[in-house]
């Protein structure tokens, strides 16, 4: 039961560079969601979404992209990477809201 | 808006000390509450929730009450072990967002 799986593990960038972050899920979920987690700021919201074909801003969606094809799938995309984006990024997905979130085990990018 | 407040960290306990980490909210109506937990290394673990006003939450020998009255959701542990060591995250959910807000998060470290 692989649950959330993230990929790459770590990832380093040079400014002006552009990636996807994997992110998939074999329980069915319907929302899924990405995160960024930055030391002392907790985690903050990027993208999420209700069900494929259906995406929403979060709290800091700048400099990022998302799509939901399939339930399966929720890559993260940036655009043009850039040292503020050095963060530790985490995926996950969800029923329902209201019940519990599974995680994935992070991205860790550093941008230099 | 709505939002996590949760009691800054580190927090450093002898094995066998009771433990309390604060979580406040601000938040109209009647949001869902929930405590992660974050070991080294890893993604995100739900460890309890509530979803209405009085329900008590409780796994691991951790508990937390949703106290409408001090919008408060504090979690408690009467005796910690070294493997309780880890990054605490209050969070809440109201249907009317979609969105869990997370707060900053509590690191916990519990010595022999």
């Amino acid at each position: 039961n692989a649950g959330v799986t993230q990929t790459p593990k770590f990832q380093v960038l040079k400014t002006g560079q552009s990636m996807t972050l994997q992110c998939a899920q074999d329980m069915n979920h319907e929302y899924m969601s990405w995160y960024r987690q930055d030391p002392g700021m907790g985690l903050r919201l990027i993208h999420y979404s209700v069900g494929a074909g259906i995406t929403d801003q979060g709290e800091v969606p700048n400099g990022y992209n998302v799509s939901r094809s399939t339930t399966e799938d929720f890559p993260l995309r940036l655009l043009s990477a850039a040292p503020s984006q050095t963060s530790v990024y985490f995926c996950a997905s969800t029923w329902g809201m209201n019940t519990e979130a599974f995680f994935g085990q992070g991205t860790r990018l550093t941008v230099v | 808006g709505d939002s996590v407040t949760q009691m800054e960290g580190p927090v450093t306990l002898s094995e066998e000390a009771f433990l309390t980490i604060n979580c406040t909210y601000t938040a109209t109506g009647y949001p869902s509450l929930f405590w992660y937990v974050q070991y080294p290394g890893e993604g995100l673990q739900l460890l309890l929730k509530a979803t209405k006003a009085d329900d008590k939450g409780s796994n691991k020998g951790f508990e937390a009450t949703y106290r409408k009255e001090t919008t408060s959701f504090h979690l408690e542990k009467g005796s910690v072990q070294v493997s309780d060591s880890a990054v605490y995250f209050c969070a809440i959910f109201k249907t009317s967002y979609d969105k869990v807000i997370f707060g900053p998060g509590t690191s916990l470290s519990v010595i022999p």
